[in-house]
């Protein structure tokens, strides 16, 4: 029963370097959100999709790219790390928009840039 | 813009006491209205929810009533225990049906045996 898997669980980068995070559901969910939470700041929205081959900006969108190539992946990309993207980053997938179709979550992906 | 305000943390209760969780929001119209519970090392996941006014979420003996008129979502829970203690974000979902949640910033309860 994985649900939505983030991979990898921790990361350490330099400054510069770039990476992708990888989230996977296996509820064939419609929608997909990466967030990331930073303390005393709650989940800030960085990049949504409402389906296969369409993505979003969310409120804070700069330094990050996305790409959903497969209905059940959804890849977040750092392209130059900065050490303000320090922070734990969160997947979500619903079924659909709205207030019926609650978020699921995964466990966070902790990246620390040096 | 949409946004909510939930208590400064962290709260420090004793096994068996009472919870309050202050939440308020700002919003147009009639959004619906989450609570979220982040146990250590985990996601988040919905504790519960209501979507009209006067609407009462309740879950694992917690409870949230939607009050329009204070534009409020309190989260309680009668008598808590050590395995409550997790952090609590309340959230909002704006009218329309958006695929957006608006997140407060999170109240971390640490319940002592």
């Amino acid at each position: 029963n994985a649900g939505v898997t983030q991979t990898p669980k921790f990361r350490v980068l330099k400054t510069g370097q770039s990476m992708t995070l990888l989230c996977a559901q296996d509820m064939n969910h419609e929608y997909m959100y990466w967030y990331r939470q930073d303390p005393g700041m709650g989940l800030r929205l960085i990049h949504y999709s409402v389906g296969e081959g369409t993505t979003a900006k969310g409120e804070v969108p700069d330094g990050y790219n996305v790409s959903r190539l497969k209905k059940q992946n959804f890849l977040l990309g750092l392209e130059s790390a900065a050490p303000s993207q320090t922070s734990v980053y969160f997947c979500a997938s619903s079924k659909s928009g709205g207030p019926n179709q609650p978020q699921h979550f995964g466990d966070g992906t902790r990246l620390s840039i040096l | 813009g949409d946004s909510v305000t939930q208590m400064e943390g962290p709260v420090t209760l004793s096994e068996e006491a009472f919870l309050t969780i202050n939440c308020t929001y700002t919003a147009t119209g009639y959004p619906s209205l989450f609570w979220y519970v982040q146990y250590p090392g985990e996601g988040l996941q919905l504790l519960l929810k209501a979507t009209k006014a006067d609407d009462k979420g309740s879950n694992k003996g917690f409870e949230a009533t939607y009050r329009k008129e204070t534009t409020s979502f309190h989260l309680e829970k009668g008598s808590v225990q050590v395995s409550d203690s997790a952090v609590y974000f309340c959230a909002l979902n704006p009218q329309g049906g958006s695929e957006k949640l608006v997140f407060g910033k999170g109240t971390k309860l640490t319940v002592n045996p």
